[in-house]
């Protein structure tokens, strides 16, 4: 079956330490998007990536890197300058990268604490 | 940017009863409107989506309406069941070229059999 693999499912980290996030997808997609998952606060942007070797910035990507060497996977660091990098962090993916609607297709999330 | 703002946060329904949840946008530029069910410790799932040339749309028991001079849309359950308790999203996505999609704070739904 076609879907979006998130790994670990929880991590936990102490404080200064950098964590990386895995993302792979098989659906053939080509955009791939790293959000954030606060209570209370919905669902914010941190990295999206149209194509490889591309991405762009969302609306919290300070403390934040990603890469997009392959098509299929979307990497995401969470470093030790995040301030507040305890949440649940969900990887999507959508089939285009140009103009209509994207239909967003997200993983099972990856939840980190750090201690 | 885009600014989508979402009520209630918590909404409890007795079960086989409607459920509403509202959202309203900022953006007259915004042209698609979908809804995400979150299901607890799962990723969100699409359920429902509207474009803006379309003022309801309907599957089943749910609905979403959508009033552009407003600039709110609604999602509508009805016949409600312990299944549908989960977190809904709305959002709202900006037309032209590649826009990124705008979510709300969520509505957590709880039916009560």
């Amino acid at each position: 079956d076609g879907g979006i693999t998130q790994s670990p499912k929880y991590l936990f980290r102490k404080e200064g330490q950098n964590v990386t996030l895995s993302c792979e997808q098989n659906l053939n997609h080509d955009a791939m998007y790293w959000y954030r998952q606060d209570p209370g606060q919905g669902l914010r942007l941190i990295y999206y990536s149209q194509i490889v070797n591309d991405f762009q910035k969302g609306d919290i990507a300070e403390g934040y890197s990603v890469s997009r060497e392959k098509k299929e996977s979307f990497p995401l660091t969470v470093t030790s300058a995040q301030k507040n990098p305890t949440a649940f962090y969900l990887c999507a993916s959508s089939i285009g990268r140009t103009t209509g609607a994207n239909v967003l297709t997200f993983g099972a999330g990856s939840r980190l604490t750090v201690l | 940017g885009e600014n989508v703002e979402q009520h209630p946060s918590t909404l409890s329904v007795q079960e086989g009863d409607s459920a509403v949840i509202k959202c309203t946008y900022s953006d007259s530029a915004s042209n698609y409107f979908p809804w995400y069910k979150q299901e607890l410790g799962k990723g969100p799932q699409l359920i429902i989506d509207i474009r803006s040339n379309v003022g309801e749309k309907k599957d089943q028991r749910i609905a979403v309406t959508l009033n552009k001079t407003a600039k709110h849309f609604s999602l509508h359950i009805t016949e409600t069941q312990p299944e549908d308790s989960a977190v809904y999203f709305c959002a709202a996505r900006l037309s032209g070229g590649y826009q990124k999609v705008t979510f709300g704070t969520g509505t957590k739904l709880q039916v009560i059999p």
